[in-house]
């Protein structure tokens, strides 16, 4: 049982080029999360899907874009990357009932030179 | 206003030792609580839920004080393995996880 998984796990980009990072997750699981986690902020949100074909903003959305594949993939896109987007990006999935966890992808280490 | 606060530490302690954190929030809705520890460079694990009567688990009991909107962790008989982030976890709505920032634990030998 894989759970959730990232790809890539590592990343060097240049400033404004773009990149796609993909999750997936074998629990069957409605909604699916990207969070990015930088020192001092802790997670924080950046875009959220409750079904397919549904996406919605989270705490910072800004410069990304989103697409729900379908029911297993959540992709997360950076048109055009910069610096301040430097950060370890972390995918999660969980079910909608109430008091149940979310479950994370190992994470991606992006850094923006 | 953040949805939820945690003191970041970081709290360095003997083996053996308990020791306790705190995390408040800030939606009196909320509904679902969760202690998660993250490992140094690692995703996000579940520790424990927090439930509103408390719960234990082994050496770790979480609990819940909703009139002051806090959530505890209280870990008894530190092990060096316990060395890690501590992430204060809440649920409002069922479709979003807030974190806290975490708090950062080493045990020393």
């Amino acid at each position: 049982n894989a759970g959730v998984t990232q790809t890539p796990k590592f990343r060097v980009l240049k400033t404004g080029q773009s990149m796609t990072l993909l999750c997936a997750q074998d629990m069957n699981h409605e909604y699916m999360y990207w969070y990015r986690q930088d020192p001092g902020m802790g997670l924080r949100l950046i875009y959220y899907s409750a079904s397919e074909g549904t996406t919605d903003k989270g705490e910072v959305p800004n410069g990304y874009n989103v697409s729900r594949l379908n029911k297993r993939e959540f992709s997360l896109r950076l048109e055009s990357a910069a610096p301040s987007q430097t950060s370890v990006y972390f995918c999660a999935s969980s079910s909608p009932h109430m008091g149940t966890e979310a479950f994370f992808g190992q994470g991606t280490r992006l850094t923006v030179v | 206003r953040k949805e939820v606060e945690q003191d970041p530490g970081p709290f360095n302690v003997p083996e053996g030792a308990t020791v306790a954190f705190n995390c408040t929030y800030s939606n009196s809705a909320s509904q679902s609580f969760f202690w998660y520890r993250q490992d140094c460079r690692k995703e996000p694990k579940l520790l424990m839920s927090v439930y509103s009567s408390g719960n234990e688990d082994g050496r770790f009991t979480a609990q819940l004080n909703r009139a002051s909107q806090y959530i505890s962790l209280l870990i008894r008989d530190s092990k060096l393995s316990d060395s890690a982030t501590y992430l204060c976890v809440v649920n409002p709505t069922g479709n979003q996880f807030y974190f806290g920032t975490g708090t950062s634990l080493t045990v020393i030998p």
